[in-house]
């Protein structure tokens, strides 16, 4: 039961265009989201987050959309760098029970090409 | 920022033996610790969560006698993984609960039974 869902493993993208990287979820009680990127045998890092009340949240040349209806997130850099290939995973969280456990999608990996 | 580390960062070790890995908070203190697995090219399956001065929780699935999680201090969670095999090999991350929603992440330990 995949209750995040990245339905593209692998995008790939040319140096200063934009990447947009989607992810779906199932659970409407999920309240916060979150965007990690992750190199090869290194552990996440928090990219940009976004609650459940917002639809848009931006820092820098990342920007998350939410939209609640279609159970849908994306999160788009532009310009896209080199340096931005890594694996990125969204995760969704409920606060309900105040357990602070994330839930991952399976991760798209982005290549960006000089 | 927070700073999560592991120790070690790769071990190998022979088929029954036990290994333990440890997660710590460097500058900051953590009561609720995650530990998570990555298989190659899969998403990070929450194990257990860790809470300081209590048993672990364990997710659906996890052996608790296998996958032995203490959580003595307020910076430090351990993980043995007791009587190794080799399906036991992975990539293993801790995280450390930050504020409500967000965790940062170790940078893992590779886990390689021989």
């Amino acid at each position: 039961d995949q209750q995040v869902k990245q339905n593209s493993p692998s995008l790939s993208v040319q140096e200063g265009r934009i990447s947009i990287l989607n992810c779906d979820y199932t659970n409407s009680m999920f309240d916060y989201f979150l965007w990690y990127k992750k190199y090869p045998a290194e552990g996440p890092t928090f990219l940009i987050s976004i609650s459940s009340i917002k639809d848009k949240n931006e820092d820098g040349r990342f920007t998350v959309f939410l939209n609640k209806s279609a159970k849908h997130l994306s999160l788009h850099i532009v310009p896209s760098q080199p340096g931005d290939s890594a694996v990125y995973f969204c995760a969704a969280t409920l606060n309900s029970g105040n357990t602070g456990k994330l839930i991952f999608g399976q991760g798209t990996t982005l290549q960006v090409k000089p | 920022g927070a700073v999560v580390s592991q120790h070690p960062s790769r071990v190998i070790c022979k088929s029954g033996t036990s290994v333990k890995i440890e997660c710590r908070s460097l500058d900051f203190q953590a009561t609720t610790m995650f530990w998570y697995r990555q298989f190659p090219k899969q998403s990070l399956m929450l194990m257990a969560t860790s809470n300081e001065g209590s048993k672990a929780t364990y997710e659906q699935g996890v052996e608790k006698d296998k996958f032995l999680i203490n959580h003595a201090s307020l910076t430090l969670s351990t993980l043995t993984v007791t009587s190794a095999h080799p399906e036991d090999s992975s990539f293993y991350i801790c995280s450390a609960r930050v504020g409500v929603y967000e965790q940062y992440f170790g940078p893992g330990t590779r886990l390689t039974v021989t």
